[in-house]
């Protein structure tokens, strides 16, 4: 079982501003990084540190801490940014790197 | 062109072995770490390994320690995965990434395409 825990599902109206959570111990300490995956494709790199986009992500992408949680938020979401995202950090209990079990996002 | 190329995907039966490759171009590959992670179908990412840009630093999930081993070679800009004593549950889409890691993050800024491992029983 993953150590880090997200939402299954969440959705959101177009334009409005959805907040995808990943919750865990190991964010007390480390960051999370985000990723974003469409059906049939790769995932890609969203949100990594304490709130970087790599070139090329829109900066309706922004990324935040507190505690033992990360969020993910999308401000403005867009029909294109219907995918499922995964949170991905350190695990405090053996393995060095883990990935959250996804959230599917729906734009309404 | 900046990219990752995996390739040795394919059918095997329980028990048996295969080894993936990946090919990498675009960038100074012995200055990054390398992992792979996998996809079983319909399911989450699931990191499996990492290896260092010196092929010093390996790490392994416990699900596939003792049987998977991560490997490269630089002078071919190359990773790979040998697997061995497949079970049905190693069947997943398996991609390769680039790896940045710093004191309080970690980030795979960079993924293949996949190729697909089936394991029948």
């Amino acid at each position: 079982s993953s150590e880090l825990t997200q939402d299954p599902a969440v959705s959101v109206a177009l334009g409005q501003t959805v907040r995808i959570t990943c919750h865990g111990d190991s964010l007390r300490t480390y960051y999370a990084s985000w990723y974003q995956q469409k059906p049939g494709q790769a995932p890609v790199l969203v949100i990594y540190g304490k709130n970087n986009r790599p070139s090329g992500i829109p900066d309706r992408f922004s990324g935040s801490s507190s505690g033992n949680s990360a969020s993910l938020t999308i401000t403005g979401a867009q029909a294109e940014d219907e995918a499922d995202y995964y949170c991905n950090s350190r695990d405090s209990s053996g393995n060095p790197l883990v990935f959250g079990g996804g959230t599917k996002l729906t734009v309404l | 062109q900046v990219q990752l190329v995996e390739s040795g995907g394919g059918l095997v039966k329980s028990g048996e072995s295969l080894r993936l490759s990946c090919s990498a171009s675009g960038f100074t590959f012995s200055d990054y770490y390398l992992s792979w992670i996998r996809q079983s179908p319909g399911k989450g990412l699931e990191w499996i390994s990492y290896i260092s840009g010196s092929g010093s630093t390996i790490s392994h999930a416990d699900s596939v320690k003792g049987r998977f081993t991560i490997s490269r070679d630089n002078a071919k800009n190359s990773l790979y995965l040998q697997m061995n004593s497949l079970r049905a549950e190693d069947t997943a889409n398996y991609y390769c990434a680039r790896l940045q890691t710093t004191p309080t993050w970690d980030a795979f800024d960079l993924w293949g395409q996949g190729t697909m491992v089936t394991v029948s029983s």
